[in-house]
């Protein structure tokens, strides 16, 4: 079956690392998305592709890079971690035809020290 | 940007009770999903229900465009519904990333 799946489940990290999640989806769609769930936020955009080569801004985008090499992966990257970065990560995926409902990932709990 | 209001916050209800949860948004949709967030995390697609109404066995929803907002209607509720539902909308196209509300925290007792 399809699916989206992310790693590593759960991360800690020292402030100032490099971090680099990985979202990965066998559907074939070209739009994927990186939001971050906080705590009374919500699930907020951090950064969203719609297709190979193509990355955009979101809400909370500073920190963060993302680059789109092929349709089936959406790595998300912290440049320089900072424990304002501490966070469960999710990653989504849609098509571009038809309805665009959006599947998520499992998630990824980023803790950072 | 598009604003999503969802109501209530929390809700407590005794196993077997029903229930209607809101989402008001701000602006015209081409997407509106209704999700369920697990005790373990994990974002559960419910409808992807930008107008109309839908069911699927003990839960329903139903959007008035129109009107701007969207009902989730739990029946007969039971233990495994507790958790966050959220409401996500996209505006333009619907291809574009979702605005979340806040949620509304279920749970359910026995």
């Amino acid at each position: 079956d399809a699916e989206i799946t992310q790693s590593p489940r759960h991360k800690i990290t020292e402030t100032g690392r490099q971090v680099t999640l990985a979202c990965h989806q066998t559907w074939n769609h070209n739009n994927m998305f990186w939001y971050r769930q906080d705590l009374g936020h919500g699930l907020r955009l951090i950064h969203y592709s719609y297709g190979v080569h193509d990355t955009n801004k979101g809400e909370v985008s500073d920190g963060y890079s993302v680059s789109r090499s092929n349709t089936e992966d959406l790595p998300l990257t912290l440049e320089s971690a900072a424990s304002s970065q501490t966070s469960v990560y999710f990653c989504a995926s849609s098509d571009t035809v038809g309805t665009y409902e959006q599947y998520f990932g499992p998630g990824t709990r980023l803790t950072v020290t | 940007g598009i604003q999503v209001e969802q109501s209530p916050p929390d809700l407590i209800l005794q196993e077997g009770a029903n229930s209607t949860l809101r989402c008001n948004f701000s602006d015209s949709v081409n997407n509106l999903q209704w999700f369920h967030q697990n005790p373990w995390g994990q974002l559960i697609n419910l409808f992807y229900i930008p107008s109309g109404t839908k069911q699927n066995g003990r839960l329903s929803a139903t959007t008035v465009a129109t009107e701007r907002y969207s009902l989730l209607y739990i029946s007969s509720s039971q233990t495994t519904d507790s958790g966050v539902y959220f409401c996500a909308v996209a505006t333009n196209s619907g291809n574009t990333p979702l605005v979340f509300g806040k949620g509304t925290r279920l749970s359910v007792i026995a």
